[in-house]
């Protein structure tokens, strides 16, 4: 079945480093998603990439789309101790077009 | 506010013993899901309803039953829990289908 598959499971960085975190479908996938947790709180819709290739910017967050729709990524800019909690990614598409989230990233911060 | 809403937040019981998570939202979402979380699984869907009265197994429905008799509710059953069913888990709504879902706060479930 669909898998879609997160890497790394865990950074963690100074404050001010960059950090980017990847997903993986096993399908091509019909849009992806991108959610975040902070500790101890509910997944948070953060953006939907729908076209090949697709680059969207939220302040320091650039998200990816690839071009054979089968992957994704997130990149944080300099990040800041806010940004700490565990990112997620959800891929629809396959055969089912179900929604499958990604195992997620947990992103620590250092001051 | 817009929102949805989990109640209790927390919860352990004894196995077998029957236990309703209730979800509401207040956005007028025809789409509702149910999601649980576990450490190195991500979120996976139990069940999902389209609409009143439509309701659909997700990827892990064995042990749980749901509701959807109003548009706004849309409940978790647990007939017989048993401590597999230890978990965190979240409700979800949108107006489109998989589409930028807002979770409920989450109950954590504790089975013994």
């Amino acid at each position: 079945g669909q898998q879609v598959m997160q890497i790394p499971q865990y950074q963690h960085v100074q404050e001010g480093e960059d950090f980017t975190t990847y997903c993986n479908s096993s399908t091509t996938l019909s849009n992806i998603q991108w959610y975040k947790q902070r500790p101890g709180g509910h997944p948070v819709f953060l953006i939907q990439l729908v076209k090949s290739g697709e680059v969207k910017k939220q302040k320091r967050l650039t998200f990816q789309f690839g071009e054979a729709k089968k992957n994704s990524s997130l990149h944080i800019t300099a990040t800041q101790t806010t940004d700490v909690g565990t990112y997620f990614c959800a891929g629809q598409g396959g055969a089912t077009n179900k929604l499958i989230f990604g195992t997620g990233t947990l992103l620590a911060v250092q001051p | 506010e817009a929102q949805v809403t989990q109640n209790p937040r927390y919860l352990i019981t004894v196995t077998g013993k029957k236990l309703t998570v209730t979800c509401s939202q207040n956005m007028n979402h025809e789409y509702m899901s149910w999601y649980r979380q576990d450490p190195g699984l991500g979120l996976r869907q139990i069940y999902y309803s389209m609409n009143v009265e439509v309701t659909d197994k997700g990827d892990v429905p064995e042990g749980y039953k749901v509701s959807r008799k109003e548009k706004r509710n849309f409940p978790l059953i647990l007939e017989s829990p048993s401590p597999n069913q230890t978990s965190l888990y979240f409700c979800a709504s949108s107006f489109v289908p998989n589409y930028g879902y807002t979770f409920g706060s989450g109950t954590r479930l504790t089975v013994v």
